[in-house]
């Protein structure tokens, strides 16, 4: 399996805060990698597909960039509705994979 | 507009087989290009891909989970059924049904369903 590793694991920022989330992949996966971000009690909301295209209804305060191995998603100004904790997800293999998270929580 | 729903037991017993159903609406399992998968999510940890069916009834697995798992659609009822036997207290988890985006190659998830949360205990 394709091991993916997320950067930092913990965030403590405040509203208005940019944000850079890393996710690192063990083995290429070209730009196929999807962002999710998932508040308490719910399933996952897709963010951002095929390294940085905007999923249709995401704010454009929200930005996936990379390829390869290693990629980022950017908030750039954080809002009360972004504490939440974020996933990303390699498609390049049949077996799909997430990383391990990161928390963004209030400073 | 599309919805996804979990639905089974909140408790299985350590050996037992868990059934656990996916009801959807606002697709059809018989276009070309569409998947429902399973994902779970133990209490406080990521995320784990568990299997994924697409319109063609092509099935892929988690490699480590393979021989524990089956899913299976039923098209008239728009439902996937996923079954894992041999159900362990590490298995406790939240098990979610999601719609893979529509097309070629988009092996991730645009919708998701509310979570099913399964407790293994004897």
């Amino acid at each position: 399996d394709i091991q993916m590793t997320q950067s930092p694991s913990t965030l403590s920022v405040s509203v208005g805060d940019r944000v850079t989330i890393t996710c690192r992949a063990s083995e290429s996966i070209g730009i196929w990698l999807a962002w999710y971000r998932q508040k308490p009690g719910k399933g996952p909301n897709l963010l951002i597909y095929k390294a940085s295209t905007l999923e249709s209804g995401v704010p454009s305060r929200f930005s996936g960039s990379g390829s390869g191995t290693e990629f980022t998603l950017t908030i750039s100004s954080l809002q009360p509705d972004d504490f939440a904790t974020y996933y990303c997800q390699q498609y390049n293999s049949y077996s799909l994979t997430f990383g391990g998270g990161t928390k963004v929580e209030i400073k | 507009q599309i919805t996804l729903k979990e639905s089974g037991p909140t408790l299985v017993k350590p050996t037992q087989t868990l059934t656990l159903t996916c009801t959807f609406s606002g697709f059809s399992l018989t276009t070309s290009g569409v998947g429902v998968g399973w994902i779970r999510q133990p209490p406080g940890k990521s995320l784990e891909w568990l299997a994924l069916i697409y319109w063609d009834d092509d099935k892929r697995y988690s490699p480590s989970l393979k021989s524990r798992l089956t899913i299976t659609k039923d098209t008239s009822k728009n439902q996937v059924v996923l079954t894992m036997t041999n159900m362990d207290p590490v298995d406790t988890a939240t098990y979610y049904c999601a719609h893979k985006m529509t097309g070629s190659g988009r092996r991730f998830f645009d919708y998701w369903g509310q979570g099913t949360l399964v407790f293994v205990s004897s």
